[in-house]
């Protein structure tokens, strides 16, 4: 059964704290994403990788940080530096070359 | 900046009308345009993608316009139905990185279809 997984889809957390968000998939993409969604807004690119190893800054990478050690994997910390974390963060992936993107079902963090 | 509008009211159709759908954009140069589906807390559903050198595009019931010179994308859905009812998406990227560059999406028109 093929396709990208978030865990957990709801996630609380104190303010101060860095929170880890896990994004699995098993298309065989090279690429993935990470956006952020607040109430009646579009997405907005946090970071994204089109290699292993390899990522580039998004619109608002600020408070962010992210890793590429294996394909199928993108993880997400937000960090205490994050002045807004409360937000649905949603994951994605695609493959170079084809250009639409593939979700997950996305985390909800509630920062408190 | 950058800047992309869609519908910002929700918009009523009634069940087996065509609904149009706009996004208009500013200050970019697409390389394409995508369209996607949201349903309420989930992730986005790619329906359709445009490039910058084609007029038009369709899939079934879903039909999309791209005028580079008007700097604008029609989205329609013919026959719609009750099911059709979401948040609709429309999203530009500009080709850098080899259709693997990071999207950016407009704040996404509500549809309601009603029987």
């Amino acid at each position: 059964d093929g396709g990208i997984t978030q865990s957990p889809k709801y996630l609380f957390r104190k303010e101060g704290q860095n929170v880890t968000l896990s994004c699995e998939q098993n298309l065989n993409h090279d690429a993935m994403y990470w956006y952020r969604q607040d109430p009646g807004q579009g997405l907005r690119l946090i970071y994204y990788s089109q290699i292993v190893n390899d990522f580039q800054k998004g619109d608002i990478a600020e408070g962010y940080s992210v890793s590429r050690e294996k394909k199928e994997s993108f993880p997400l910390t937000v960090t205490s530096a994050q002045k807004n974390p409360t937000a649905f963060y949603l994951c994605a992936s695609a493959t170079t070359g084809v250009y639409e993107q593939y979700f997950g079902p996305g985390t909800r963090l509630t920062v408190t | 900046s950058q800047k992309i509008e869609q519908n910002s009211e929700a918009l009523n159709i009634q069940e087996g009308k065509t609904a149009t759908l706009t996004c208009n954009y500013t200050n970019y140069s697409p390389a394409y345009l995508q369209w996607y589906r949201q349903d309420p807390g989930r992730g986005p559903v790619f329906l359709l993608l445009i490039r910058e050198n084609e007029k038009e595009k369709r899939k079934e019931r879903l039909k999309v316009t791209f005028d580079t010179t008007l700097k604008q994308s029609l989205f329609h859905i013919t026959a719609s139905q009750p099911a059709d009812s979401a948040t609709y998406l429309c999203a530009l990227g500009d080709g850098s990185g080899g259709g693997a560059d990071g999207l950016t999406f407009g704040k996404g028109t509500h549809l309601i279809i009603q029987p």
